[in-house]
């Protein structure tokens, strides 16, 4: 199974500054054929189910505001929130879809400093 | 307005079974994979399961295989997950998922609210 690492578990950041969270994969998410990095990112907040953040590593979700973006490739990837807003305090998940079981990373609990 | 509705979640004792609908509206259903994830109370979120658009192709993680059974009714438009040899350790939040773009090894753009199964003597 492909182990999905995230860092740091938890993260306090103050409103207006960058947020950043990282994942790392045990092996490449990278497939060769069609260059693309099986990997998404999803946000829930408490009392929720997950949304839908980023796919393909980089790719926005339809109506999710510009100030989240993600980058990386092979098998170290980043999701940054450019200025955080109070409505970004959530639970924060990758997961890879490159192989079954679709595994996820344990989180990165995102805060108000 | 694209919906996933769970249903079946219950108090069961251990080694009992039970089966899990979702109810999926909004999209045509039969274009898109499928999936369960859980999260057990307090805890991260595991995908259990997925199966394509036709039913030709399923997945597990290792610790229900055997035990859980993916299913879908393309008329009916509904995903099903069977649960044989519960154990504790299945107790979570079962959510039905939606593939963005209807692959198997897709991301998931739409989740249900969830159905609570507690695996309990």
């Amino acid at each position: 199974d492909i182990v999905m690492t995230q860092s740091p578990d938890s993260l306090a950041v103050s409103l207006g500054e960058r947020a950043t969270i990282n994942c790392r994969s045990s092996q490449t998410i990278l497939y060769s054929v069609d260059n693309k990095n099986y990997l998404a990112w999803y946000q829930q907040k408490p009392g929720q189910p997950p949304e839908l953040l980023i796919y393909w590593a980089s790719t926005r979700e339809s109506g999710v505001p510009d100030r989240f973006s993600g980058s990386g490739s092979g098998t170290d990837f980043t999701l940054t929130i450019s200025s955080l807003q109070a409505e970004d305090v959530a639970v924060y998940y990758c997961q890879q879809y490159y192989s079954t079981p679709y595994t996820f990373g344990q989180g990165t609990k995102l805060e108000i400093k | 307005e694209v919906q996933l509705v769970e249903s079946g979640g219950a108090l069961v004792e251990p080694g009992r079974s039970l089966r899990l609908s979702c109810a999926a509206s909004g999209f045509t259903f039969d274009d898109y994979a499928m999936h369960w994830v859980r999260q057990a109370p307090g805890k991260g979120l595991e995908w259990v399961s997925g199966i394509n658009w036709n039913s030709g192709s399923t997945g597990y993680v290792d610790s229900v295989k055997g035990r859980f059974t993916i299913s879908r009714d393309n008329a009916k438009n509904s995903l099903y997950l069977q649960m044989n040899s519960l154990r504790a350790e299945d107790t979570a939040f079962y959510y039905c998922t939606k593939s963005h773009d209807g692959d198997f090894h897709d991301a998931s753009d739409v989740w249900g609210r969830g159905t609570m199964v507690t695996v309990s003597s």
